[in-house]
């Protein structure tokens, strides 16, 4: 059964502590591992797309890089602005249409 | 360039009711898919229309159903609610052929059942 598990479940910074989320991935054909980020009462928006083992995207502080077994996202310098829930998510290439099954989410908190 | 909009943005309902919520696309976008996220978890997906028919569905009874309309804005419907059905609903709307690469959330009907 494809699942996506995500840790650690809560994660708390002081500003500028660097750290890393995990997402833990088995799915039947990778068609694309996706991270996203959600605010309280908001929908998520989206941050990065991943295809194959070995890539990674960066924006800003964030980086996000992919395995065959997982992917992670290296948080540079955070700021309480980063403070939100970030979500993984894989769809597969037999999903039909635009299937995304997500991880249960990281939630991030900032202090200054 | 309007986004994803969804109404209501709050519902509270009782136990066994009927519920229709809704959702513009963004404009381009044909496709709408519909996600249930309860307290606490990631999004789950319900199913996803594409110039009006269903194209693929999750796991959810056949209580939940949905339709598109000829200008891609769809509805999600809940027969007989159970207070399991409290959740975000959220709609995203994406070009076609783009799959989950192009979705555009929208900020997502927060159901109560009571």
């Amino acid at each position: 059964e494809d699942q996506v598990t995500q840790s650690p479940e809560a994660l708390r910074l002081q500003e500028g502590e660097s750290s890393s989320l995990n997402c833990s991935y088995t799915v039947s054909g990778l068609r694309g591992l996706f991270w996203y980020r959600q605010d309280p009462g908001k929908g998520p928006e989206f941050l990065f797309t991943l295809y194959s083992a070995g890539e990674e995207k960066e924006k800003e502080r964030l980086k996000a890089t992919l395995t065959k077994k997982e992917s992670f996202l290296h948080i540079t310098a955070p700021k309480p602005e980063d403070s939100a829930t970030y979500l993984c998510a894989v769809q597969a290439f037999y999903n039909q249409g635009g299937k995304l099954i997500f991880g249960q989410g990281t939630e991030l908190s900032v202090k200054p | 360039e309007t986004g994803v909009t969804q109404s209501p943005t709050h519902l509270i309902k009782t136990r066994g009711q009927q519920v229709t919520l809704r959702c513009s696309s963004q404009s381009g976008h044909n496709t709408v898919s519909w996600y249930q996220q309860a307290l606490g978890q990631g999004p789950q997906f319900i199913f996803q229309y594409y110039r009006e028919e269903e194209n693929g569905r999750g796991n959810f009874p056949p209580r939940f159903s949905g339709l598109q309309f000829p200008n891609y804005s769809s509805e999600l419907n809940v027969n007989a609610l159970e207070l399991d059905d409290s959740a975000l609903y959220l709609c995203a709307s994406s070009p076609s052929g783009t799959g989950a690469a192009g979705y555009t959330f929208g900020s997502g009907t927060r159901l109560t059942v009571v």
